[in-house]
């Protein structure tokens, strides 16, 4: 176990409703990164948040967005659901941003829209 | 642009073989990259990982080979276990913040 934790486990939503997902860093973590990942792929990079501002963002539109807490913990939004958003969604964390450091992933949040 | 891949998506083996996965990256610049191991239901799981400047490291039975030449790498698994059965991803930290995966390699070792 890696110390990171998501919530919920699973959901199920209909098109057009909104979603929050969240994720709890491993102690001592500052950063956290948000993945992707759809049925048979690996993982896509979302956006990652380190010490509460967004970090770097990948290729996702803006109803897509996020947020990082005082404790580090993080939130992932997603508006106006899309059948493709289903999908597992990954929370990583780190002890720092930037290249080299090793990421921690969470169990994930399989999220299925209908 | 960037991508890592894999070269196969499936991989049988008998239990007590030897397993290499094979990944190819495309960024002459990557200098950083990571195997992880996904288990069904479960978060990738950090392996092993090498800078570009090794060629080689070794862990309690994987090894990852670097060749920076033909941007290639390949993870090895001594003595295969059931235990090893997962999905295995090369990815790639060049962007410093995101980890760019490939679609990984299904490996399946039968006893």
């Amino acid at each position: 176990e890696t110390g990171v934790t998501q919530s919920p486990t699973h959901l199920i939503k209909t098109r057009g409703q909104q979603v929050t997902l969240r994720c709890s860093s491993q102690s001592g973590h500052n950063t956290v990164s948000w993945y992707q990942q759809a049925l048979g792929q690996g993982p896509q990079f979302i956006f990652q948040y380190y010490r509460e501002e967004e970090n770097g963002r990948g290729n996702f539109p803006p109803r897509f967005s996020g947020l990082q807490f005082p404790n580090y913990s993080s939130e992932l939004n997603v508006n106006a659901l899309e059948l493709d958003d289903s999908a597992l969604y990954l929370c990583a964390s780190s002890l720092m941003a930037g290249g080299g450091n090793e990421q921690f992933f969470g169990p994930g949040t399989r999220l299925t829209v209908l | 642009g960037e991508s890592v891949g894999l070269h196969l998506p499936t991989l049988s083996v008998q239990e007590g073989d030897n397993s290499i996965i094979n990944c190819a990256y495309s960024n002459s610049a990557s200098d950083y990259f990571i195997w992880y191991k996904q288990e069904s239901g479960k978060g990738p799981q950090f392996i092993i990982d090498i800078r570009s400047n090794m060629d080689k490291r070794q862990g309690q039975r994987v090894t990852v080979l670097l060749n920076k030449t033909v941007k290639h790498l390949s993870l090895q698994i001594a003595a295969t276990q059931p235990g090893d059965s997962a999905v295995y991803f090369c990815a790639d930290n060049q962007a410093g913040t995101a980890l760019i995966f490939g679609k990984g390699t299904t490996l399946s070792v039968s006893s």
